[in-house]
């Protein structure tokens, strides 16, 4: 099956700084890669995603590249704000009938004012 | 905007006892999935369920485990006889039916956290 690994499982920036969160893959079938942002006791909610026919996605503050051949995909944030401070899950799903993401453990980013 | 609801938030249970958790998915959803999270572990996949039986289950889903969709409307997940390894928050997700090679988002609900003492 797939497995997903993510790094740093803890990110301490600044206020305005940039942080990047990093994941690997290891099936190559996989295709669909969302990323979920999780507050303290609340439920992951998806913030981007990316598909393999794609290298790179932006949505205002965040963006997400893709390298198949690598089989990794980061997460990018500029202009960090508090409000960033949550638990970062990526995912990669391998096509078919039915969605199941295979989950990162998680990257836990603190936002200092 | 349509949510996926899960009843109840917070649920504590004697080890051995029998727990249902609830879910409610988006009403034109298809698929549906149970997830759980031990606290400050990653989510990890514990089954998923299309017209009306399992498509897909991991290997935490054991025989302690299963599922229902009792109505039109609900979806559930027993645990038989809880052990303490089984605190955890429990997500249900559910997604449209994926459309040709791309898959889509799976929307969660907000958790149950069962406490198994």
């Amino acid at each position: 099956g797939e497995n997903v690994e993510q790094h740093p499982s803890t990110l301490s920036v600044q206020e305005g700084d940039s942080a990047v969160i990093k994941c690997t893959y290891s099936d190559s079938a996989s295709n669909y890669f969302p990323w979920y942002k999780q507050e303290l006791g609340k439920r992951p909610q998806l913030i981007i995603d990316i598909r393999s026919n794609v290298g790179e996605k932006k949505d205002q503050r965040i963006a997400v590249t893709l390298n198949k051949t690598a089989k990794h995909f980061s997460l990018h944030i500029t202009e960090t704000q508090p409000e960033d401070s949550a638990v970062y899950f990526c995912a990669a799903s391998i096509p078919g009938g039915s969605y199941i993401p295979t989950f990162g453990r998680g990257t836990s980013l603190i936002v200092h004012p | 905007e349509p949510e996926v609801t899960q009843t109840p938030s917070h649920q504590v249970t004697q080890m051995g006892q029998e727990v249902i958790l609830r879910c409610v998915p988006i009403s034109n959803h298809l698929y549906f999935y149970w997830y759980r999270q031990i606290l400050g572990q990653k989510v990890e996949f514990l089954v998923s369920f299309y017209n009306n039986e399992i498509s897909e289950k991991s290997e935490i889903f054991d025989d302690q485990f299963s599922v229902e969709r009792p109505d039109g409307s609900n979806f559930t997940l027993k645990i038989r006889s809880t052990k303490l390894e089984d605190s955890a928050m429990y997500f249900c997700a559910s997604s449209e039916v994926g459309r040709g090679l791309w898959d889509t988002e799976a929307f969660f609900g907000q958790g149950t956290r069962l406490t198994v003492v």
